[in-house]
């Protein structure tokens, strides 16, 4: 599995954007990146995820550094709403088609008012 | 919508106790999943299965066992609930690239 990095925490303003960070330095070719967030007392919620490219969806985008060794999450116009645990997540495949995700322990992101 | 749902948003049992706890997708994915989330240690995984009667375990099966008879529905089993089975239990399924999620079941086992 490739490991991901991520700080912590971060807080950012409501209204503005939020750039979350992911370091994956052993990401190998074929590993996608993907991005959930937790709401406290809630089920893990899917963001978006990506392989090379930068991704857009009516929630975030996703940007991924020609290299592949990072990438970031953006919120464009943060809402209290948003206040939620982040996790950056290299994909390992299981038998058939099923997917595992390790979370590790994301970033919370505080949305300030 | 995807739903995903679990039979119970909070459980309390007793030790050595047999603990059923059910989850429920209405989307007709193949694969259905579930973990466990504890303070510090993220989301690992219990069992999963790719379709139905087919199951493999995950990074910490011990202690637990599943069923899946139905494609919708994905049972976890603890045989003899112990204390530190207390969790929070969460199932999912997926289709493609994404996992959809319940709610997650808080057991307490005292």
């Amino acid at each position: 599995d490739a490991k991901t990095t991520q700080p912590p925490s971060m807080d950012c303003a409501e209204g503005r954007a939020a750039n979350l960070p992911c370091n994956h330095s052993t990401i190998s070719g074929n590993e996608y990146v993907y991005w959930y967030r937790q709401i406290h007392s809630q089920g893990p919620q899917y963001i978006i995820h990506g392989l090379k490219n930068n991704e857009t969806n009516e929630m975030a985008s996703l940007i991924i550094t020609e290299d592949r060794k990072s990438s970031t999450l953006i919120l464009p116009h943060a809402t209290l709403r948003d206040t939620a645990v982040y996790y950056c997540i290299v994909r390992v495949a299981l038998s058939g088609s099923a997917r595992q995700l390790t979370f590790g322990s994301g970033t919370q992101l505080t949305v300030l008012p | 919508d995807v739903k995903v749902t679990q039979s119970s948003r909070y459980l309390v049992k007793r030790t050595g106790e047999k603990v059923f706890l059910e989850c429920v997708q209405d989307m007709d994915h193949e694969n259905m999943f579930w973990y466990r989330q504890d303070p510090g240690l993220g989301l690992r995984l219990i069992y999963f299965s790719y379709d139905v009667k087919m199951k493999e375990k995950g990074d910490i099966p011990e202690g637990y066992s599943v069923s899946r008879e139905k494609k919708e529905r994905f049972s976890l089993i603890l045989e003899s609930a112990s204390t530190n089975q207390t969790s929070m239990y969460l199932c999912a399924s997926s289709f493609s690239h994404t996992q959809y999620f319940g709610p997650g079941t808080r057991l307490t086992v005292l």
